[in-house]
């Protein structure tokens, strides 16, 4: 199947910074990619979507400028979680699909600690 | 609201033993249906997808799910499970054809020898 890679995989931040999450689709262009949340022990929960070249649609409770996602090319979207706080912390997952009605293939996800 | 409802959040099996999960959701319209399977560790892997046809769709590792649509249900199934079957197991649907998925709360699966 096609590969979704996000980095990093792990990061902790101080409180009061931001983060940048990359997803990326090595082996196909994703004109759509999702971003979820998981807390522990819960499922995941989608925060947004977003197409390449428009602005991303968040889900409603989700704060959209501090959660901030680009989508710039067919191959790359990236979360930013700006001034983030320990309830920030979670673990972040995007999937990237070609178009309607087809597989979205998943990143490996990011654990973001913030301290 | 929309939501997807897995019945089972824990489950303990015995190799050899059949699974079922069960999956139901809540939206009247068009959906596309999945199971998806996290290994400890790794990637959200996909097991199986209904679009549309055969109700009863065949995944891999011997995993099938049946779409009962009067039920608004999707139930995984395998006949003789393996320990390494042990996994979180995420049952998710997307609404109106799109790929935006709406996933359970999933269901641990432990499996022992």
């Amino acid at each position: 199947g096609a590969v979704v890679s996000q980095h990093p995989s792990r990061v902790i931040c101080k409180s009061g910074t931001s983060v940048k999450i990359e997803c990326r689709s090595l082996d196909f262009q994703a004109t759509t990619m999702f971003w979820y949340r998981q807390f522990p022990k819960q499922s995941l929960m989608l925060m947004a979507t977003s197409n390449e070249g428009s602005k991303a649609t968040y889900e409603q409770g989700v704060e959209k400028d501090k959660f901030l996602i680009n989508h710039a090319s067919l191959t790359l979207s990236t979360l930013t979680v700006t001034s983030a706080h320990p309830e920030d912390s979670s673990f972040y997952i995007c999937s990237a699909s070609v178009g309607m009605n087809t597989e979205a293939f998943f990143g490996q996800g990011t654990r973001l600690t913030v301290v | 609201a929309q939501s997807v409802s897995q019945h089972n959040h824990h489950v303990i099996l015995s190799e050899a033993a059949s699974l079922e999960l069960g999956c139901n959701y809540s939206y009247g319209g068009t959906v596309n249906l999945f199971w998806y399977v996290q290994y400890p560790g790794q990637h959200l892997q996909l097991l199986l997808k209904y679009f549309s046809g055969d109700p009863l769709v065949k995944g891999i590792k011997g995993f099938e799910a049946e779409f009962i649509k009067s039920k608004f249900s999707f139930n995984l199934r395998k006949p003789s499970v393996q320990w390494s079957d042990t996994a979180e197991y995420f049952c998710a649907v997307t609404p109106g054809g799109y790929n935006k998925l709406i996933f359970g709360a999933g269901t641990r699966l432990a499996v022992h020898p």
